[in-house]
């Protein structure tokens, strides 16, 4: 298995709502991340899991909330969340810090997010 | 500010001929460079590296150049083919102090289309 997956590929939800996102890889990757990417920008990275513990928080509001289960799964919890909070949200992983410059980064698909 | 700039938001190239992508950066800690690709709806694939330590690798039809005086590097595709038509973005690769994973700092990309 050499994929990043992600659930669910799209998502709207209110104000008030919450909800989570979740990711999972099966390639033994000890680093997962989550970026954000809003239409027509780059990927922005908000958080950093090695070895299941939170190592970067790219200051992301609290309203984003990520977890990290086991080295396999890789959760993002909202809550409360705005409108422009809506974009592409990405999670991706790779085998650390020690391999990832030559196999990158493998990122999922996405989930479309939008808040109404 | 922009650590990683890709100047051309599009590029048109011929089928068969040479595709140059190029991409600045500022930061000088950076330490590792990608390339990855990306199809609508899709997450981004990743293409090829390259260490700061270096100045060219090569993957088949891909190859990567690094001039880091210049803080420039480029991506040429040779020879191009419909299925290259996407977005490539550059990333960079720096070193974040206590961490055993590092993130990605894209640029904005730029959309390669291959014409027949």
């Amino acid at each position: 298995d050499t994929e990043v997956t992600q659930t669910p590929k799209h998502l709207v939800m209110g104000m008030t709502n919450k909800k989570s996102l979740k990711c999972e890889q099966h390639m033994g990757h000890r680093a997962m991340y989550w970026y954000k990417q809003k239409a027509k920008k780059p990927p922005e990275l908000m958080f950093v899991y090695s070895y299941e513990k939170l190592s970067i928080n790219e200051s992301v509001p609290s309203r984003f909330s990520p977890e990290c289960p086991n080295s396999s799964l890789l959760n993002l919890h909202l809550h409360a969340l705005q409108p422009e909070d809506s974009a592409l949200y990405l999670c991706a992983s790779s085998q650390g810090r020690t391999r990832s410059y030559y196999y990158g980064y493998t990122f999922g698909s996405g989930t479309r997010l939008t808040v109404v | 500010d922009q650590q990683v700039k890709q100047n051309s938001p599009s590029l048109s190239v011929q089928e068969g001929r040479i595709s140059i992508l190029n991409c600045d950066y500022t930061n000088s800690m950076f330490d590792y460079f990608l390339w990855y690709k990306k199809y609508p709806a899709e997450g981004p694939t990743f293409l090829i590296s390259i260490s700061s330590i270096k100045d060219k690798n090569e993957d088949g039809r891909f190859t990567v150049f690094l001039n880091k005086s210049a803080k420039h590097l480029s991506l040429h595709i040779v020879p191009s083919q419909p299925g290259d038509s996407a977005v490539y973005f550059c990333a960079a690769k720096g070193t974040y102090s206590g961490g055993g994973a590092d993130g990605l700092t894209f640029g904005k990309g730029t959309h390669l289309i291959i014409q027949p």
